[in-house]
């Protein structure tokens, strides 16, 4: 079992629709980190929480620490906002520093 | 922008080649990660970086190996290259080694080997 779990895989979404993807974890973690990067392109950090929630623009990720869970949330859902999205958490059976286990990423397409 | 420069965006070279792949790290950021982004494996974490030091270890072959220089600059150095390490090889900088604050990535360097 992977140490980072996404859902879903894929998701398709007309846009203005309110998206969520959620990421669990089996391990103890210090940090969470939200990615995204386009096809082809770069990765962009999203956000990084240890806790609560957080929000920029019309994204927001939230974190329980005691369930192992996490959901990054786009709200009214635009075309440029597909690409892949992963979660990757900093900690766990690792222990360097900065050790990121990544999820396999969910590709969100967004069609106008 | 991110701030963090990766060189080359693509290169392509021959099995049992020899490459070496460059990262500028954020200005004032000490700490450069590198990782590897394969179809069958996602993202992997090969190798961190703090100060010219080597920090952590990750999934990194013993034919792959790097170095951080004095002005932060980072090499990876990929040596008797096969078919498999066809990948995107992403690198990353933080302020510190703590992890405790955000990393940032660089564009990439899509490695193909025929």
């Amino acid at each position: 079992k992977n140490e980072v779990e996404q859902s879903p895989q894929n998701l398709t979404a007309q846009e203005g629709e309110f998206i969520t993807i959620n990421c669990s974890y089996s391990v103890g973690i210090s940090a969470l980190h939200w990615l995204q990067q386009h096809p082809g392109g770069g990765i962009v950090s999203l956000f990084m929480l240890s806790s609560g929630k957080k929000k920029h623009g019309r994204l927001i990720a939230t974190i329980n620490i005691q369930e192992k869970h996490s959901s990054l949330h786009i709200t009214a859902s635009h075309p440029r906002d597909s690409a892949v999205y992963i979660c990757a958490v900093k900690g766990g059976s690792g222990g360097s520093n900065y050790k990121l286990t990544f999820g396999k990423g969910t590709l969100l397409t967004v069609n106008p | 922008d991110s701030g963090v420069t990766q060189t080359p965006k693509h290169l392509i070279t021959a099995t049992g080649q020899r490459v070496t792949l460059r990262c500028s790290p954020r200005s004032g950021d000490l700490s450069v990660y590198w990782y590897q982004q394969s179809l069958d494996q996602g993202l992997q974490f090969l190798i961190q970086y703090y100060n010219g030091e080597e920090r952590a270890k990750g999934n990194i072959l013993e034919r792959f190996s790097a170095q951080q220089f004095p002005d932060l600059h980072s090499e990876l150095n990929l040596s008797s290259l096969e078919l498999g390490d066809s990948a995107l090889y992403f690198c990353a900088s933080s302020v510190n080694s703590l992890g405790n604050t955000e990393a940032f990535f660089g564009q990439g360097t899509r490695l193909t080997v025929v």
